[in-house]
């Protein structure tokens, strides 16, 4: 057990639709970052928040966008969903810096018609 | 740009045998590497996280080096039972823009017959 939670498990969704993923971390985890995982793929960065506040974001377009709150929980949105966006979405947090030991989230996978 | 490879992309070996995953990568400049394990359609577990600093981990059964110099790491697991069965991936911490990301190999898929 992570400590971590994420909502939904699974989500179909249809080309061109919105969804938000969310991730509820550990009391006390300060930074939270979204990865995404291809089937057969390492996770991929997608961006970190720390405090409420994004502080790195990887190669993704904008319209994935992200919302860390002060109860510790985060979401992640994706509006315009395409056929590529089908993947398994992961949460991880960690105490205070983002050097600290990664705890994840079981994931939700997303399928997009 | 860091790229992390791993070899072999499976394994498959017989109950009680030593083991050993690689993992490489080609930027020095990291700030720590972190091992997990993943089960089909799960999350990560974390394994063993290893300073840049260091040069090894131990926790149970498995236990992870780090060669920083040469961009290596592997991580040893000691008499491997079925329940081992999994992939293992490896992850370099970067210093990313105000915060770090993790960088992921591909994965290797191991196997553990009865």
């Amino acid at each position: 057990e992570t400590g971590v939670t994420q909502s939904p498990t699974h989500l179909i969704k249809t080309r061109g639709q919105q969804v938000t993923l969310r991730c509820s971390s550990q009391s006390g985890h300060n930074t939270v970052s979204w990865y995404q995982q291809a089937l057969g793929q390492g996770p991929q960065f997608i961006f970190q928040y720390y405090r409420e506040e994004e502080n790195g974001r990887g190669n993704f377009p904008p319209r994935f966008s992200g919302l860390q709150f002060p109860n510790y929980s985060s979401e992640l949105n994706v509006n315009a969903l395409e056929l590529d966006d089908s993947a398994l979405y992961l949460c991880a947090s960690s105490w205070g810096s983002f050097t600290d030991t990664q705890y994840f989230g079981p994931g939700t996978r997303l399928t997009v018609l | 740009k860091q790229e992390v490879t791993q070899i072999p992309a499976a394994l498959s070996v017989p109950e009680g045998e030593n083991l050993v995953l690689n993992c490489s990568f080609t930027d020095s400049a990291i700030y720590n590497l972190q091992w997990f394990r993943q089960d089909p359609g799960k999350g990560l577990t974390s394994l063993l996280l290893i300073q840049s600093s260091q040069r090894e981990q131990t926790s149970g059964r498995l236990n992870a080096s780090l060669d920083k110099s040469s961009g290596r790491s592997t991580l040893y697991i000691a008499a491997s039972q079925p329940g081992d069965s999994a992939t293992y991936l490896c992850a370099v911490i970067m210093i990313y823009n105000q915060g770090g990301k993790l960088i992921f190999g591909q994965g290797t898929e191991l196997s553990v017959k009865p």
